[in-house]
């Protein structure tokens, strides 16, 4: 079946700009994950989703960030007013919470440059 | 302290010959769960294993295998017969009861003909 879709696969933005981020999970899976992997800082977690329980979103690493997940599918990760630090590939993740491994499979990535 | 450690940044292996990627963690959940990924140079985050804490077997996949020691904390990836096409970054992970992954630093293998 399909596997997690990300979009845009790139995005380039100027800082002080609003961007927003789309991933598209695997069809049936209930939890949801966000994660950034920047040069230096390796794979962070960002903020986690699991049915309509309220998300864990312990990893955002400051306000400007926010995400939301619609009727228990698609979500979309919001990064305002863009800094440089912000440039990264955001990786989106989902899982089967009921399969005992609760493995975590990846899409593809969108790559954001800040300029 | 790091959660998920590993040593090797680089590895060379020659094709045919195995390879051990090392991982090491740290964590006091009685429950949890060790990955590892495979990050080509495309970007695409595969996985390939998977070990439960409380699996009394080294979980195999195929050419991987999971050398699981866990009194000494340890998860150890071996690839078996390697290819050209296993050329990629490695990550272990490990998820606990917070069911976020936690990535170590990764190790880049490089296959040689």
């Amino acid at each position: 079946g399909a596997g997690v879709s990300q979009s845009p696969s790139n995005k380039v933005t100027e800082k002080g700009k609003d961007v927003e981020l789309r991933c598209d999970p695997i069809s049936g899976h209930t939890a949801l994950y966000w994660y950034r992997q920047s040069l230096g800082q390796g794979l962070e977690f960002l903020i986690y989703f699991q049915g309509n329980s309220a998300p864990d979103k312990s990893g955002l690493p400051s306000d400007r960030f926010s995400a939301e997940r619609t009727g228990g599918s698609v979500s979309t990760l919001t990064i305002q007013r863009t800094q440089q630090e912000d440039s990264a590939v955001y990786l989106c993740a989902s899982s089967l919470v009921r399969d005992h491994t609760d493995t975590q499979y990846f899409g593809p990535g969108t790559r954001l440059t800040v300029l | 302290a790091q959660k998920i450690t590993q040593t090797q940044p680089g590895m060379f292996v020659q094709e045919k010959e195995a390879v051990t990627l090392d991982c090491t963690y740290d964590t006091s959940d009685p429950s949890y769960g060790l990955f590892w990924y495979k990050q080509p140079s495309s970007g695409e985050m595969i996985f390939l294993i998977y070990q439960g804490s409380y699996d009394q077997q080294n979980a195999t996949e195929g050419r991987y295998s999971l050398n699981f020691q866990k009194a000494r904390k340890s998860a150890n990836l071996v690839i078996s017969a390697s290819q050209l096409g296993d050329s990629a970054m490695y990550f272990c992970a490990m998820r606990e009861l917070t069911r976020q992954l936690t990535f170590g630093s990764g190790t880049q293998l490089t296959v040689l003909p």
